[in-house]
């Protein structure tokens, strides 16, 4: 069981808005930013978000992230087929004092 | 452009050690910008970060593994390795070598294709 939670699957159909939940605790979220790699199949990770809310160069402004006392969001708008894949949180914890990921949320585009 | 290469073993007997090599090409990793880490992701699962490796030899190990984990730099070759020892079939995973923006936050930014180990007898 991950210390940081994401909800394993979400689906959307092309054009919608969706948005994958990663949730944590005053030790994690709460004190740390908080950054999304997409995993799309047979690939390596990619960051597609950092420091919460910012996006590096070549990622599309349709993903943006949030963040909120102990829980952070990617939201994807305009979903794509080419988006569908996995997404991860990923944090420091300063208790456990190691980098952790969420368990990640399959993405299907329906 | 910077890349990323892992290179090693893709099977290793139970009990023995994992080795693997990353070959960075388009960043010098003697310069001191970056860490360079380690992250695995068993098979059908989630991430787990390893370990970083700092220029001057420096290391941070999760705690999980850290005693069985050695990260070494070679910064004449422009590499970094991982050593893990007492392998056991948990240890079957894709490895991944990352450049590692440092501090405390997980901030990958380029990441190598991944290379399959199989612990297996």
């Amino acid at each position: 069981q991950s210390v940081v939670t994401q909800p394993p699957s979400v689906s959307g159909t092309p054009g919608q808005r969706i948005t994958i939940s990663c949730s944590g605790s005053s030790s994690n979220i709460g004190s740390s930013y908080v950054f999304w790699y997409q995993q799309l199949p047979e690939t390596a990770p990619k960051l597609l978000i950092y420091r919460d809310n910012q996006r590096p160069s070549g990622v599309p402004g349709r993903f943006s992230g949030s963040k909120s006392a102990t829980s952070a969001s990617l939201v994807i708008s305009g979903l794509r087929s080419e988006d569908e894949g996995d997404y991860y949180c990923a944090v420091w914890d300063h208790s456990l004092v190691v980098r952790l990921f969420g368990g990640g949320t399959k993405l299907t585009v329906l | 452009q910077v890349q990323l290469q892992e290179s090693g073993p893709g099977l290793v007997k139970p009990s023995q050690t994992l080795s693997l090599t990353c070959t960075v090409s388009g960043d010098a990793i003697g310069r001191g910008d970056f860490y360079w880490s380690w992250i695995r992701q068993h098979p059908g699962k989630g991430l787990e970060w390893i370990g970083y490796v700092y220029h001057n030899g420096n290391t941070y190990y999760n705690p999980s593994l850290k005693s069985r984990l050695t990260i070494s730099i070679d910064i004449f070759k422009n590499y970094f390795s991982l050593e893990l020892i007492s392998v056991t079939a948990a240890d079957t995973a894709v490895y991944y070598c990352a450049r590692d923006n440092g501090d405390y936050n997980p901030y990958f930014d380029y990441w190598g294709q991944g290379t399959l180990v199989t612990v297996s007898s």
